[in-house]
């Protein structure tokens, strides 16, 4: 079963930052957070991970709560080509695979 | 070069058939993955291999069998093709399970069963 909470969707304005919430409330101490994002008709693709501290990358920042029950991917400035469902995955470190839940279908409009 | 690739793209065949979707990676990666995405788009894992182990989701049916000829390559065979096993497959490596850069996963194979 998922450990993860998502909105089903979500729209944001082209150039603006897109906030994706995702609640983990039962997540376990070492037990990373990982956001991968599947644009249409394509393979899934990895964003970012964290454990406990925010994280940047080139494609986006993670915002971990202090009490690590939620997270915020954040996309700054916003394409067209953002358009996709964005998975939030709790997973202990490399151990298991990865399992996916329903997502948030983010749709970044003009 | 494209990191994980699958062939073929499209698929199409008959109930009873047997088919077979080829994939290969080329990151030197340590472990591959089959993941199947039904027509309501949800993403379940079918397989993990690497040289040491398979693991096998246990609601996969014994139709669906991976074979692996080396390192690089986790190919996914299907014997006795049923209208249900239509979807799109994706495969997938990683190193030391993803745990620093994820999973990297090809385009994916869409089969569809007549």
């Amino acid at each position: 079963d998922a450990k993860t909470t998502q909105p089903t969707s979500m729209d944001c304005a082209e150039g603006r930052a897109a906030n994706l919430p995702c609640n983990h409330s039962t997540i376990s101490g070492n037990e990373y957070v990982y956001w991968y994002r599947q644009i249409h008709s394509q393979g899934p693709q990895y964003i970012i991970h964290g454990l406990k501290n925010n994280e940047t990358n080139e494609m986006a920042s993670l915002i971990i709560t202090e009490d690590r029950k939620s997270s915020t991917l954040i996309l700054p400035h916003a394409t067209l080509r953002d358009t996709a469902v964005y998975y939030c995955i709790v997973r202990v470190g490399s151990q298991g695979n990865l399992i996916f839940g329903k997502g948030t279908k983010l749709s970044v409009k003009p | 070069d494209t990191a994980v690739s699958q062939t073929p793209k499209y698929l199409v065949t008959q109930m009873g058939n047997d088919k077979s979707i080829k994939c290969e990676q080329n990151l030197g990666h340590d472990t591959m993955y089959w993941y199947k995405q039904d027509s309501k788009k949800f993403l379940k894992i079918m397989f993990s291999y690497n040289n040491k182990e398979l693991i096998i989701n246990e609601t996969v049916p014994n139709r669906f069998s991976p074979k692996s000829p080396d390192k690089a390559h986790l190919n996914l065979h299907i014997n006795s093709l049923e209208l249900g096993d239509s979807a799109v497959y994706f495969c997938a490596s990683s190193q030391e399970g993803g745990l620093l850069y994820g999973y990297t996963f090809g385009s994916g194979t869409r089969l569809t069963v007549v």
